[in-house]
C-alpha cells in the first residue's frame, strides 16, 4: 500500500528484554517522527528525522531510547532493557518537508505498534 | 515546556447536536493542526490553520484559529455517530524544535 507501514503491530515482551519497531514511511517523505500515546495520554513527541540525521532527539525519554533511519527511508526504533512503563503505542509518522521547521505539512501515521512490558 | 490544553477531556452527546472543543496555550503557535483518531489508528489530518482570526470550514465542522494564535477551536453542527473519536490539536511553537505538540485529546461520543 501507499500508507506508512509499522511492525510488529502487536509485542508482548518481558521486562528487561530489548525490542524494535520498525517504521517504513511514504515514499518520497523525507521528514520522519516516532511518538509514543499511553492510555489516556496525548502523543508524545519521541524523534524526528529529516532524511538520515536527526536534528531533534528532544523527546527520547532515557538512554534506553534509540532510533536510526537508513536511506532515506525506514526508521527502526529501539528500546533496550525494556521497563513496565514503556508499555505503550509507538506511532509513526512522515511528512514532506515544507523547508522551515515551524512548517508543517500533514502528518501521515501508520497504525502504530502496542508494545506491552510484562 | 509549552502545554497544549483541551477540553472537555470527554464528551458523550446523542446525534444532531451541536458541540465546540477547545484548545489552548500560553504559548504562540507558528500553525495549528486539528486531527481525528479512531480506534486502533493513527491520526488522520483535519485541518491546518496558520493565519490568527482564521476560519476554515470542513462540511460540518468549522474551525477558528484565536487572533493571538494561542488558542483554536472545533465546532461540529448536527453530530453524526461517524464523527466518534479522539480529536487531537497539534501545533508548533515559533521557539521550539522540530517537534509538532499534541495535547490530550478530546474524546467524543454520538449516540443515535
Amino acid at each position: 500500500g501507499a500508507g506508512v507501514s509499522q511492525s510488529p503491530s502487536n509485542k508482548v515482551t518481558e521486562k528487561g528484554k530489548d525490542v524494535e519497531l520498525r517504521c517504513d514511511p511514504i515514499s518520497g517523505h523525507t521528514a520522519l517522527y516516532w511518538y509514543r500515546q499511553s492510555l489516556g495520554q496525548g502523543l508524545e513527541f519521541l524523534i524526528y528525522f529529516q532524511g538520515n540525521s536527526a536534528p531533534d532527539k528532544s523527546g527520547l525519554p532515557s538512554d534506553r531510547f534509540s532510533a536510526e533511519r537508513t536511506g532515506g527511508s525506514v526508521s527502526t526504533l529501539t528500546i533496550q532493557r525494556t521497563q513496565q512503563e514503556d508499555s505503550a503505542v509507538y506511532l509513526c509518522a512522515s511528512s514532506l518537508f515544507l523547508g522551515a521547521k515551524w512548517s508543517t505539512g500533514e502528518l501521515f501515521f501508520g497504525e502504530g505498534s502496542r508494545l506491552t512490558v510484562l | 515546556t509549552q502545554l497544549l490544553e483541551q477540553s472537555p477531556q470527554f464528551l458523550s452527546i446523542q446525534e444532531g447536536e451541536n458541540l465546540t472543543v477547545y484548545c489552548n496555550s500560553s504559548s504562540v503557535f507558528s500553525s495549528l493542526q486539528w486531527y481525528r483518531q479512531e480506534p486502533g489508528e493513527g491520526p488522520v489530518l483535519l485541518v491546518t490553520v496558520v493565519t490568527g482570526g482564521e476560519v476554515k470550514k470542513l462540511k460540518r465542522l468549522t474551525f477558528q484559529f484565536g487572533d493571538a494564535r494561542k488558542d483554536s477551536s472545533l465546532h461540529i453542527t448536527a453530530a453524526q455517530p461517524g464523527d466518534t473519536g479522539l480529536y487531537l490539536c497539534a501545533g508548533h511553537y515559533s521557539n521550539s524544535g522540530y517537534a509538532l505538540n499534541f495535547g490530550k485529546g478530546t474524546s467524543l461520543l454520538v449516540t443515535p
